[in-house]
Parts: structure tokens; C-alpha cells; sequence
């Protein structure tokens, strides 16, 4: 069975460092692109950037360049999303997902989200 | 960017009512287009994905069509499970986007 399972509920504060994780299981990590989304409390959901485990290829959201970095430990089928100082503007719920191999298509499967709050 | 505009942002119907979503991209993706179904606190789910074709394990009164630049989703006969808000993406190109969302909301 495919699972995301992402890491738990974060409580910051302004300036602080997180990093949240997603786990992949059930199937071969590092075929899949693996994203992030994100969705502000009570707001539409807004796609971040994806990486291709196998290779570490990843792509950026223009509006989220330079604001996190994604990663993945193959050896670990993890992927993560990293913040280095954070505001409290980044306080939304955070999703992972699985793209679908072929071209055009969209995300198969959902973490469960993780609740990110950052607040002084 | 690719812009993704869903139309309507809400609309109100009965179990039972024929209801169409209507997804614009502001220039052409082909076919690649994914619809979404989200509920209050839970992850959105996957519906259709290359515009038309049906995910495994979502209902047959659930279709897409379109291709280029205009899209829809229509559910057939709509069941008190299918109130939720539904997201369109475009996956022709990176960054990947999202419509505003439509909330389907009882009548």
C-alpha cells in the first residue's frame, strides 16, 4: 500500500528553523516526483516545488524560491521542506505528494498534512 | 506562471442536480489537467487526471473534458458525500498551479 506519512504539528516562532518531513512507502521512491503544497488557513491550495528522488532534480515555485528548500534521503525514502528563518506568514497546513510518472497528469497521493504554526 | 481560473468560486445544488465546474488556463496545457475533491480538514483527493481520465476508485458520475485552454468537471447526479470545494491544477508545466477553488455547497 502507497503512504506519505508527514512528520507532526509545529509550533514556531518568528525566526526559527523547521524542517518537516514526509515519508514514502510502498512503492519505489525514487520513480516518483515527490511535491509540496501548501494551504494557508481558510485559502486555496498553492503548489511550492517538486524533487525527483532519484537524481535530486528539483524545481521551484518562483514564490517559494529562495523561502524553503526541498531535499530527499533516498536511503531513508524521506522528502522534506526546510525553512531557515520563518515568518508568521508561513503559518498554513503543508501537504506532500506523489505525481503520477506520465507527463500531464496530476498528484495520486496526499500526506496527511502537517500543521505548521509560527507565532510570537 | 501558467493562471488557473476556476468559475463559479461557489454554487449551491441538490442530491440529485447535474452540476458542472469550469477551469480556464491562461494558455494552453494540452490535456494535462488534474481535478481535485477536498473536504473540511482532510487532504484533497485526486479525481481526474489528464483531463479525462477517472482515478481508480472515484465514482463514474464524476467526468472531465476539454483540452487547450478549457476545461470542466461535471458530477452527474450529485450525492451528499460530493458537497466539498474542488481544485483544478495544470501539470503541463513547471510551477505546476491551482485554481481559487469551487465550493459545492447544499441547496
Amino acid at each position: 500500500e502507497v503512504q506519505l506519512v508527514q512528520s507532526g504539528a509545529e509550533v514556531k516562532k518568528p525566526g526559527e528553523s523547521l524542517k518537516i518531513s514526509c515519508k514514502g512507502s510502498g512503492y519505489s521512491f525514487t520513480s516518483y516526483w515527490i511535491g509540496w503544497v501548501r494551504q494557508m488557513p481558510g485559502k486555496g491550495l498553492e503548489w511550492m516545488g517538486i524533487i525527483y528522488p532519484g537524481d535530486s532534480d528539483t524545481r521551484y515555485s518562483p514564490s517559494f524560491q529562495g523561502q524553503v528548500t526541498i531535499s530527499a534521503d533516498k536511503s531513508i525514502t524521506t522528502a522534506y521542506l526546510q525553512w531557515i528563518s520563518l515568518k508568521a506568514s508561513d503559518t498554513a497546513m503543508y501537504y506532500c505528494v506523489r505525481k503520477i510518472p506520465a507527463s500531464g497528469t496530476g498528484f495520486d497521493y496526499w500526506g496527511q498534512g502537517t500543521l505548521v504554526t509560527v507565532s510570537s | 506562471d501558467i493562471q488557473m481560473t476556476q468559475s463559479p468560486s461557489s454554487v449551491s445544488a441538490s442530491v440529485g442536480d447535474r452540476v458542472t465546474i469550469t477551469c480556464r488556463a491562461s494558455q494552453g496545457i494540452s490535456s494535462s489537467l488534474a481535478w481535485y475533491q477536498q473536504k473540511p480538514g482532510k487532504a484533497p483527493k485526486l479525481l481526474i487526471y489528464a483531463a479525462s481520465s477517472l482515478q481508480s476508485g472515484v465514482p463514474s458520475r464524476f467526468s472531465g473534458s476539454g483540452s487547450g485552454t478549457d476545461f470542466t468537471l461535471t458530477i452527474s447526479s450529485l450525492q451528499p458525500e460530493d458537497f466539498a470545494t474542488y481544485y483544478c491544477q495544470q501539470a503541463n508545466s513547471f510551477p505546476y498551479t491551482f485554481g481559487q477553488g469551487t465550493k459545492l455547497e447544499i441547496k
